[in-house]
Order: structure tokens, then sequence, then C-alpha cells
């Protein structure tokens, strides 16, 4: 079985800029969780969608959204890049809303 | 004070040695436990999942959680070269899918 795709796996953008960022769970799992991780501040939940509906939500600002698609595919959006965005932004599935979270590659960010 | 602290190390061992890895946290509400294993450039990886409190063993890995003293143990017995990656502590409350995870400690297992 296919393990959960992200792409691109690596993107440099400029601040202000806004960037969508693509997961691709492992098939027929319908939780998706985002993370981000940064040396300084370790892992970070983003915010978890099942069922194309986001049903938790960490401590993020709003120019951090995401969305899911009725194959269970997501993306996330951030808006108005900061420096402090550049990160590895990583996508985990799972078959349902709180089971065992499969992590994929993460896409790492640079914000110039 | 972070909910979940882990030593982010390094901790360097020889190889063959056992490794002892925990983190400890402050929410009492969190029921699920979990280590992950991160190599370098790639997504972590769940090594060892509890639920409450207990020991579990696979192979050569045993997690422990005491919900007495909120610390959560991850041992790692005859320690290998591959072995060498980044452990991460993870935990949850019930029914919550906002898992919080420790910094990571770096293992490196020298041959």
């Amino acid at each position: 079985k296919a393990g959960v795709t992200q792409t691109p796996r690596y993107l440099i953008k400029t601040r202000g800029q806004q960037v969508t960022l693509s997961c691709s769970p492992i098939s027929g799992h319908r939780s998706v969780s985002w993370y981000q991780q940064t040396p300084g501040q370790g892992l970070q939940f983003l915010f978890e969608y099942f069922s194309e509906t986001q049903r938790n939500k960490g401590n993020f600002p709003g120019r951090f959204s995401g969305r899911q698609f009725s194959n269970s595919r997501s993306e996330m959006n951030v808006s108005t890049l900061e420096l402090g965005d550049s990160a590895l932004y990583l996508c985990a599935s799972s078959l349902v809303s709180w089971d065992t979270q499969y992590f994929g590659p993460g896409t790492r960010l640079t914000v110039l | 004070q972070k909910e979940v602290e882990q030593d982010p190390g390094p901790l360097s061992v020889p190889e063959g040695a056992i490794v002892s890895l925990n983190c400890t946290y402050s929410n009492s509400a969190f029921q699920y436990f979990m280590w992950y294993r991160q190599y370098s450039r790639k997504g972590p990886e769940l090594l060892m999942y509890t639920y409450s409190s207990g020991n579990k063993e696979d192979g050569r890995f045993t997690a422990q959680v005491d919900k007495s003293s909120k610390y959560i143990y991850l041992f790692i017995r005859d320690s290998q070269p591959s072995d060498s990656a980044t452990y991460l502590c993870a935990m949850s409350a019930e029914n919550n899918n906002d898992m919080r995870f420790g910094a990571g400690t770096r293992l490196t297992v020298k041959p």
C-alpha cells in the first residue's frame, strides 16, 4: 500500500507571497492532519480534517488554512508568508479521526 | 512550561548499549502515548503506541508509561547504528487528535 505523499517536497518563496501544499493520504484513510516542524518549536499541530470537515485546530494564525476534498486529499494554504513560516510541513493520515497516524515525508518551505 | 518536555540531547552510545529515552508531561488528560522515530530528511515513523499506563514491548523496543509520575520511557536494547535518529514522544487526550510532541532526542549509535 502506498504511503502518504506530499507535494512539492521543497519550496522557496518570498515574504508576502502565498503557498499551497498538497497531501495525499494512504488509500482508505479519511483523516488528515497537518503539522509544522521547526528546530526551535519542534512539531506543532496545525489542524485536522475528517470527511471534508475541520475537526481540530491548533494555535496558529488565520493565515494558515486548509481543506479536504471528497477523495480525502488535503491542501494547506499559507497566505502572506513571513520569514518565521520557514519549516518542514508534515501531513499525517489515519483511518478515522483519532487513530494511528502515518506521516508523509514533508514539504520543506523556505521563506526568503 | 511546555506540556511535553523532552531532552533534545544529543545522546551518543556505543553499539549494543541499552538506550533509555524519556519525556515528562503536565496534562493529566493525556491518555494516548506514542514514540516516533525520525530519520534525517524523512517524516516521523510510528514506533510504539500505548494507551493509558503500562508497558509495551516490540522486539528490541519497550515503551513504558508511568501516569503517577507523568513520565513515559522508551528503551532500546542491543542498539544498532541503524537506530541513529531523532526520537519524538507524542501524546494526546481521549478522542482528541491534537497531539503534543516533545522536542525530540537525537540519538547516535556508534559502531
